[in-house]
């Protein structure tokens, strides 16, 4: 199954943006979250519902209910301007799918 | 601490095979598994692959199988993407990923290679 994603969403500099991730397999298993610059790997930003590796600043956050995963970045900060993918496991196929990413840009 | 290193960029013409590497370090090898992801120019992020480095399990997305191969060598900590009968549309950046789980409903990628950019061109 597909996960879907808004392909861009903007915010201004220090407000609050939600980036949602919607799919069926999401009713059953958690998203993870990706954040990616341009030229670079992505990072994890958000694993496990709502959990930051170490060195992720706390304005992320996730979030899930039904069929959507949400990452929330509060008070969105200029270097936060990327693209960001959801992943999970695939409910039919066990296997692995990113959604299509957002591109965030801060204004 | 934890890291992939990927070997370097590739150029091959179309039809021909190509062989990515991924050293890991700072953890015990055979502990987690490794996927495979790839992106093209100006694309998204594609799940291509994973091989389980203890026993050397292996499990393609259905549109790579037959022409991609994942293998690894536990003496020198390395996986390895092979693939084959390169096209045009194979021209991407090709990352190696470490597998993290809890449990059965959350897995995540922690650690991710620097990418190797394998361009198909005649």
């Amino acid at each position: 199954s597909e996960l879907t994603q808004d392909p861009a969403v903007s915010v201004a500099l220090g407000q609050t943006v939600r980036i949602t991730c919607q799919g069926d397999s999401l009713r059953k298993y958690f998203a993870s979250w990706y954040q990616q610059k341009p030229g670079q790997a992505p990072i994890l930003v958000i694993y496990a519902k709502n959990n930051r590796p170490s060195g992720i600043p706390d304005r992320f956050s996730g979030s899930s209910s039904g069929n959507t995963a949400s990452l929330t970045i509060t008070g969105a900060q200029a270097e936060d301007e990327a693209d960001y993918y959801c992943n999970s496991r695939d409910s039919s196929t066990n296997h692995w799918v990113f959604g299509g990413g957002t591109k965030l840009t801060v204004l | 601490q934890v890291q992939l290193v990927q070997s370097g960029a590739e150029v091959k013409k179309p039809g021909a095979s190509v062989k990515v590497s991924c050293k890991a370090s700072g953890y015990t090898f055979t502990s987690h598994w490794m996927h495979w992801v790839r992106q093209a120019p100006g694309q998204g992020l594609e799940w291509v692959g994973i091989i389980n480095p203890n026993g050397g399990t292996t499990s393609y997305t259905q549109k790579f199988q037959g022409r991609i191969m994942l293998t690894r060598d536990t003496s020198t900590s390395t996986v390895y993407m092979e693939v084959r009968s390169l096209r045009f549309d194979d021209t991407a950046v090709y990352y190696c990923a470490r597998d993290v789980s809890n449990s059965a409903t959350a897995w995540w990628f922690d650690t991710w290679g620097q990418g190797t950019l394998v361009t198909v061109s005649s």
